[in-house]
């Protein structure tokens, strides 16, 4: 089945404890982007990949980083977080890189930070 | 900057009618998508339709078609026939500004069918 896989799908920790949430996708599409969704504030873009190796920022990347090392696997990494970071995260893909291209999408992470 | 705007934070439709939901965006480039997309309270995202810039007939996608107005920036939902099932959040989404490839989001509108 074709999927965008996030894991884990809830976390509670505490702030400064790194974490990495897990993004893969079965369906050899080129750009994948993450995204985290507040309420009355929609979905914002923190970062996205147009392939292996090419990164860039969305417009919230302060306190994430990702890397791209293979096609299938995007994750998403937060060195030391906050609060401010507890929201609902979510990874999605595209076939290939263009404005023409629908985001298919994981079914999020849930993050808690105390 | 580039900017999505919904100005319905909800709305309420009877069953079988139509509703639009409302979509503005600014951009100052010619070549841009828009798409729409639906949450359900289970909190998946699905893509509903798209329309790219320069597209002249409106998209159409089974019961969902967007009434694109370039001149005006608007990029309105049109769900005909609502159903119960079309309760859900509504996004709109915006790519390809800035020769960049982000996406920007809207604020979304919760839309409730009523029986």
């Amino acid at each position: 089945e074709a999927q965008v896989t996030q894991n884990p799908r809830y976390l509670i920790t505490v702030t400064g404890k790194k974490l990495t949430v897990t993004c893969s996708q079965n369906m050899n599409h080129e750009y994948m982007s993450w995204y985290r969704q507040d309420p009355g504030l929609g979905l914002r873009q923190i970062y996205y990949s147009m392939n292996v190796e090419v990164t860039d920022k969305g417009d919230v990347p302060e306190g994430y980083k990702v890397s791209r090392k293979e096609k299938r696997n995007f994750p998403l990494i937060l060195e030391s977080p906050s609060p401010n970071q507890t929201s609902l995260y979510f990874c999605a893909s595209s076939l290939q890189t263009g404005s023409n291209q629908p985001q298919h999408f994981g079914d999020g992470t849930r993050l808690s930070i105390l | 900057a580039q900017k999505i705007t919904q100005t319905q934070p909800g709305m309420f439709v009877q069953e079988k009618e139509a509703v639009t939901l409302d979509c503005t965006y600014d951009t100052s480039d010619q070549s841009y998508g828009l798409f729409w997309y639906k949450q359900p309270s289970s909190g998946e995202m699905i893509f509903l339709i798209y329309q790219g810039s320069y597209d002249e007939q409106n998209a159409t996608e089974g019961r969902y078609s967007l009434n694109f107005q370039k001149a005006r920036k608007s990029a309105n939902l049109v769900i005909s026939a609502s159903q119960l099932g079309d309760s859900a959040m509504y996004f709109c989404a915006m790519s390809g500004t800035s020769g960049t490839y982000k996406y920007i989001f809207g604020t979304g509108t919760r839309l409730k069918v009523l029986a």
